[in-house]
Parts: structure tokens; C-alpha cells; sequence
């Protein structure tokens, strides 16, 4: 029972364009939401968080918007860029669970030039 | 500037051989975790530390076991191995498991250990 979702395994993007990763939930319990990205041989870095209490957080080039009502939230990266070429994780926590992160299964993002 | 540090990098174990995952953080964070990663599926906590001399377990646990006896060190011991762990496992550590927005509070990954069971 996946608790967050990322339904789309890949993501083909033309440099300079948007890219959209999307990620949902179904605990409602989860009050904040972090978004990792992973490149091969490496471990995930921490890349954007958002809080419950907030619909929209900014960081650069990165957007991460959150619809509490959909369960839902998604990364925006705008201008794209070949070196954003990774796998994106997006995880979920609640105080209540001890602020323990749950991860999605990722979405690979591939940035063609 | 090592940050959190774990070997092996590769390993391939026979079914009911033993080993220990070694990782250690120099960021001095209170809080230590293991993940697996298995293909197509999110990272998931086997087991965690709050401090020195504290462990608790994750999502899944059965087959492993932890110690911490600094607050650098964290090993994972997989006893009798089984082709079910084959998988990639990240340590991490963190400062608290507070919600600072900022990355000041972020979990920080190891580069991972690729665990081949046959």
C-alpha cells in the first residue's frame, strides 16, 4: 500500500522547457513534503521542501505547488536544463509518525539538448 | 568535507552468508537511518537511530539488525541473507528530525551499497 505515489516512471524534456513531475498522496495525516533528486552512483539530495500550511514554495529555477484538497503536489523546473537529468523522489512526513520520511518510487527526468 | 560515508560499495553474498554494512557521518547529527531501495520503488526505512545507544526499528526490519554505540557509527548487520535483500541500501543522518524549511535540517544520503543475494 503505497502511501505516495509518483505514477510517472520517466520524463522526457526539451532544454529550456518546463518540466512537471507530479506526486500523490493518500495520507491525509502527511503535513509536509520534500522533493529529493538522485543521480546514478549517488545518494538523494535534499532539493525542496513545502509545508501543509503553504500552497506554493519557490527555490530558483525549482516550484514545488501542493492541492491539500487533491492530495497533490507537484515539482516545476523552469528553464530545464540537461544537468537536471536525474531521478526526483518525492516524500511525505507527519509529525505524528515522527516526522519519519515516506519516499515515492521516483520519476527519472531526462533533459535532451 | 566526507559527510555520511558507507562500504562497501559492492557486494555479492551467498544465500545464509552474514555481513555488516558500515556507515559513519562526521556531521555530528543525532539521527542515523538505513534505507533499502528496491527497483521501481521508493527508498524504504529499515531501521533508525534518535542518539548513541538508541535504535528503533523502520518499515521494514525483519532480517537486520543495528547498533550505535558513537554518534558517528551505525552499522547494519544482515544475518542469514536471502535473496529478498537484494537491493541497494543508503544510510543517512540528520540533525533532528524537526521540520526547518530551509536545508539546514535536511537528511543527508550516503552514496549507497549495492547488496547482491544469490
Amino acid at each position: 500500500d503505497q502511501q505516495v505515489k509518483q505514477n510517472s516512471p520517466s520524463l522526457s524534456v526539451q532544454e529550456g522547457r518546463i518540466s512537471i513531475l507530479n506526486c500523490d498522496y493518500t495520507n491525509s495525516m502527511f503535513d509536509y513534503f520534500l522533493w529529493y533528486k538522485k543521480y546514478p552512483a549517488e545518494g538523494p539530495t535534499f532539493l525542496i521542501s513545502i509545508s501543509s500550511i503553504k500552497d506554493k514554495n519557490e527555490d530558483g529555477r525549482f516550484t514545488v505547488f501542493l492541492n491539500k484538497s487533491a492530495k497533490h503536489l507537484s515539482l516545476h523546473i523552469v528553464p530545464s536544463q540537461p544537468g537536471d537529468s536525474a531521478v526526483y523522489f518525492c516524500a511525505a512526513s507527519a509529525m505524528e509518525y515522527g516526522n519519519k520520511l515516506v519516499f515515492g518510487a521516483g520519476t527519472i527526468l531526462r533533459v535532451k539538448s | 568535507n566526507a559527510g555520511v560515508t558507507q562500504t562497501p560499495k559492492f557486494r555479492i553474498l551467498k544465500i545464509g552468508q552474514s555481513m555488516t554494512l558500515q556507515c559513519t557521518q562526521d556531521m555530528n547529527h543525532n539521527y542515523m537511518y538505513w534505507y533499502r531501495q528496491d527497483p521501481g520503488m521508493g527508498l524504504k526505512l529499515i531501521y533508525y537511530s534518535v542518539g548513541a545507544g538508541i535504535t528503533d526499528k523502520g518499515e521494514v526490519p525483519n532480517g537486520y539488525n543495528v547498533s550505535r554505540s558513537t554518534t558517528e557509527d551505525f552499522p547494519l548487520r544482515l544475518e542469514l541473507a536471502a535473496p529478498s535483500q537484494t537491493s541497494v541500501y543508503f544510510c543517512a543522518s540528520s540533525y533532528s528530525q524537526g521540520r526547518l524549511s530551509s536545508s539546514g535540517n535536511t537528511i543527508y544520503f550516503g552514496e549507497g551499497s549495492w547488496l547482491t543475494v544469490v
